[in-house]
């Protein structure tokens, strides 16, 4: 059964700072890994998702890869600002239908 | 227009009470899904359902039972709460199961049920 760790549980970082959160997880067969952020007292939204042929994706700031050799994504921000302040999750798509989520990076960009 | 929308938004109620959770999507999606958060944050998958066909049923008490009349539409019934069931329940959709992109989920801003 996927299990999918992340690494911090919480992050604290100054304004500005380029910053790596960790993700793992345990079967490499997967379709695709995703990372989402959820803000307090909201739904997710998706940032990245990142199929099993890719190694990376990019979206502004953001930068997210995939090995899946050794079942393992990064997610990486770039010039943090407050607003990036949240929980980051990510979240591995494997053959049953389901995504199978981490328990999230708490981040919090201090001004 | 929001995209996934479920109701109540808070839900607080005393033990042995049945409660329903509503979510509909107006993304023409064929899968949708409830996951429940808990006091951890930790997300985890209940159900899901494909063109109102039950495909995920995980080990979830048979006090909660799904309903889909639509493929827009997926409600959550829960009878005789129990305090464990206090979480945050997250409904989301999918265009599809398969791989390429059809599984990008988009989630609801989730349900609060407290039980007293």
């Amino acid at each position: 059964k996927q299990e999918v760790t992340q690494i911090p549980a919480a992050l604290s970082v100054p304004e500005g700072e380029n910053l790596v959160l960790n993700c793992s997880f345990t079967d490499s067969a997967i379709y695709n890994l995703q990372w989402f952020r959820q803000d307090p007292g909201k739904g997710l939204t998706s940032l990245l998702l990142i199929q099993s042929s890719q190694r990376e994706q990019t979206s502004g700031r953001l930068n997210a890869s995939l090995d899946k050799s050794s079942g393992r994504s990064t997610l990486y921000i770039a010039a943090s600002q407050p607003g990036d302040s949240a929980t980051y999750l990510c979240a591995a798509w494997a053959g049953s239908y389901q995504l199978t989520f981490g328990k999230g990076t708490k981040l919090s960009v201090i001004p | 227009d929001t995209a996934v929308s479920q109701t109540p938004k808070y839900l607080v109620t005393q033990m042995g009470n049945d409660k329903s959770i509503k979510c509909e999507q107006n993304l023409g999606h064929d899968t949708m899904y409830w996951y429940k958060q808990d006091s951890k944050k930790f997300l985890k998958i209940m159900f899901s359902y494909n063109n109102k066909e039950l495909i995920i049923n995980e080990t979830v008490p048979n006090r909660f039972s799904p309903k889909s009349p639509d493929k827009a539409h997926l409600n959550l019934h829960i009878n005789s709460l129990e305090l464990g069931d206090s979480a945050v329940y997250f409904c989301a959709s999918s265009l599809g199961t398969g791989t390429a992109g059809a599984n990008v989920l988009t989630f609801g801003a989730g349900s609060r049920l407290t039980v007293l």
